[in-house]
């Protein structure tokens, strides 16, 4: 198993303009979390799954940002109408449940111009 | 709320242990994570303790739990060129979240 994989790795996009990022989770994984990480911060929940069913999303993603893990495998995360605020690393994990560990993609760094 | 509070930085020589600490505030943390993030790349996950124990050892690397004061400690011992980084305390429970600190970066210094 090559662990968590996140396409693209980097994203420059102009101001206005909408984004797609794609997480591939550890395979039988069934949990699946995405995060937001700015310069000199730990990372910021976003939302998670466990399969298919979005559990939780936090007040950080507007009603600009959705997400979406259709077949409970990989997940999907759009940016509308991106922010130059938008500009972060969106990271990815997933975990096997148990410990509530989660192993983390390489993330996408978006920048919004 | 939950809230996770770390020294931002730490140097140490080569050859020395290192010992970085952490403090939460959320006593339902079921288990507390301890992750390293190298420049440009995303967390790796270096060891993690249940809420209930005091220690655990993983080779280099020591855990210390004190669950009263709410206070995690890593420590690397022999510290290596290759172990500087910002290293992540994390608290959680059995599902959802992790919170994070704003991460401490460690230099070693040859």
């Amino acid at each position: 198993d090559t662990g968590v994989s996140q396409d693209p790795r980097h994203k420059i996009t102009k101001r206005g303009q909408n984004v797609t990022f794609r997480c591939d989770p550890i395979s039988e994984h069934n949990r699946l979390y995405w995060y937001r990480q700015t310069l000199g911060q730990g990372p910021e929940f976003l939302t998670y799954f466990q399969n298919e069913a979005q559990l939780e999303k936090s007040r950080l993603l507007s009603d600009r940002f959705s997400a979406e893990r259709p077949k409970g495998s990989f997940s999907t995360l759009e940016i509308q109408r991106t922010e130059q605020g938008d500009s972060a690393m969106y990271l990815c994990a997933s975990s096997p449940g148990l410990a509530n560990e989660q192993f983390f993609g390489p993330g996408t760094r978006l920048t919004v111009l | 709320g939950e809230d996770v509070e770390q020294s931002l930085f730490l140097s140490v020589r080569e050859g020395d242990s290192s010992v970085i600490n952490c403090t939460y505030t959320d006593s339902s943390s079921t288990y507390l994570y301890w992750y390293k993030q190298e420049p440009g790349a995303g967390l790796q996950l270096l060891t993690y303790i249940f809420s209930n124990m005091d220690m655990k050892q993983d080779q280099r690397l020591t855990v210390l739990l004190n669950k009263k004061d709410k206070h995690l400690s890593l420590r690397i011992a022999d510290t290596q060129t290759g172990d500087s980084a910002i290293y992540f305390c994390a608290g959680g429970s059995t599902l959802g979240r992790l919170y994070f600190g704003r991460g401490t970066q460690l230099t070693v210094w040859p």
